[in-house]
């Protein structure tokens, strides 16, 4: 059975700094990861999606890697605003089926 | 290309009564999951369906819930019978394919049980 782990579970910091969420699973036979943004009461935002056979993504600031033989995946926040404020999710996708399993989120706070 | 719609975005019932949740997925999607959030849990696949299909319900409770995607229409997950534990965020995703691209999600819809 499929387990996301993400640490931290939380996160404070100050504005400006770089920063790294990192996201692990159990099993490596997945079709993709990605990368979500939720704020309070909302929906999930999709960040970033990293096929199995790639090793990165970037989109402005934010930049993921994936590394599937040891199962883990980061997410780099380069220069950090409070806007980016919210919870992210890690999520993937196994070739045994089609469903994404979730990590249970790293609580991101930046102050101003 | 409007984004997954659900609706209603917020539902209240009382115990007993009957939940009815709508998700019209991406236009030219045709795979819709569904996924339960419970208050301080992450989320958690419920079912997978194709047109008038189900493909995946391994992660539906046994009784009182289901899920219908009618050839025509929006994608359905009926509760029956709530109780306070159903409350919670539920989320549909659409893909165009089952594999390789990402899912998109909706708003959500959120089930107050009182």
């Amino acid at each position: 059975k499929q387990e996301v782990t993400q640490i931290p579970a939380a996160l404070s910091v100050p504005e400006g700094e770089n920063l790294v969420l990192n996201c692990s699973f159990t099993d490596s036979a997945i079709y993709n990861l990605q990368w979500f943004r939720q704020d309070p009461g909302k929906g999930l935002t999709s960040l970033l999606l990293i096929q199995s056979s790639q090793r990165e993504q970037t989109s402005g600031r934010l930049n993921a890697s994936l590394d599937k033989s040891s199962g883990r995946s980061t997410l780099y926040i380069a220069a950090s605003q409070p806007g980016d404020s919210a919870t992210y999710l890690c999520a993937v996708l196994e070739t045994s089926g089609s469903r994404l399993t979730f990590g249970e989120g790293t609580q991101l706070t930046v102050n101003p | 290309n409007a984004g997954v719609m659900q609706n209603p975005r917020h539902l209240v019932r009382r115990r007993g009564q009957e939940a009815r949740l709508r998700c019209s997925p991406m236009k030219g999607h045709s795979h819709v999951y569904w996924y339960r959030q419970l208050p301080e849990e992450g989320l958690k696949f419920m079912v997978y369906l194709q047109k008038e299909n189900i493909i995946d319900e391994s992660g539906m409770p046994k009784e009182r819930f289901s899920a219908e995607f009618p050839k025509e229409g929006p994608s359905i997950l009926r509760i029956q019978q709530v109780v306070r534990g159903d409350s919670a965020a539920y989320f549909c995703a659409s893909s165009p394919t089952p594999y390789t691209y990402e899912q998109y999600f909706g708003p959500g819809t959120r089930l107050t049980v009182t």
